[in-house]
């Protein structure tokens, strides 16, 4: 079955400052990678997503990539704001089947 | 005008008891999944629901039997609840949107205790 590995477990950045989440994921099958920001006490909520057939995506402040050769992507929040600390979750996605990482804690020191 | 909304918000019971966790989803989704995400924040699945047929049933113990009565409703029963079972479930639903990219949108989660 899919593994993902997701790295870093936390991180800790200066507002303005980029934030880099790094994933790998195990079965080729998979073609649909989102990532998700779960804030305390809510559900995961979509930030992004990317397909396979694509190598980078951006919105605004937040772009993902993609290498399906080595299996990675990763995103990338540049410009960080308090109002983005939060944890982010990667996943790797076949039809009805998505698998997540353990989830990234990321926090923006003003 | 809740996209996917669970209820309860809270559950709070004793060991041994059977609960219930509902979901609904107003999107027209034609799949449902329930998760569950332990202390450590690790988000799981555990069924998957492809219009009201089981597609997915990972190892889970046979206590937890999910129903679909619709398209719309992915309701989760627990039988005998234990004290492992205390965790955050989650609700989501997802319709292929072209291809096989599916985009999964979850509820605001259940925060169930077991005493």
């Amino acid at each position: 079955g899919e593994n993902v590995e997701q790295h870093p477990s936390t991180l800790s950045v200066q507002e303005g400052d980029s934030a880099v989440i790094k994933c790998t994921y195990s079965d080729s099958a998979s073609n649909y990678f989102p990532w998700y920001k779960q804030e305390l006490g809510k559900g995961p909520q979509l930030i992004i997503d990317i397909r396979s057939n694509v190598g980078e995506k951006k919105d605004q402040r937040i772009a993902v990539t993609l290498n399906k050769t080595a299996k990675h992507f990763s995103l990338h929040i540049t410009e960080t704001q308090p109002e983005d600390s939060a944890v982010y979750f990667c996943a790797a996605s076949k039809p009805h089947d998505m698998r997540f990482g353990a989830g990234t804690r990321l926090t923006v020191k003003p | 005008d809740t996209a996917v909304s669970q209820t309860p918000k809270y559950l709070v019971t004793q060991m041994g008891n059977d609960k219930s966790i509902k979901c609904e989803q107003n999107l027209g989704h034609d799949t449902m999944y329930w998760y569950k995400q332990d202390s450590k924040k690790f988000l799981k699945i555990m069924f998957s629901y492809n219009n009201k047929e089981l597609i997915i049933n990972e190892t889970v113990p046979n206590r937890f039997s999910p129903k679909s009565p619709d398209k719309a409703h992915l309701n989760l029963h627990i039988n005998s609840l234990e004290l492992g079972d205390s965790a955050v479930y989650f609700c989501a639903s997802s319709s292929p949107s072209g291809g096989a990219w599916e985009t999964q949108y979850f509820g605001p989660g259940t925060r169930l205790l077991v005493l």
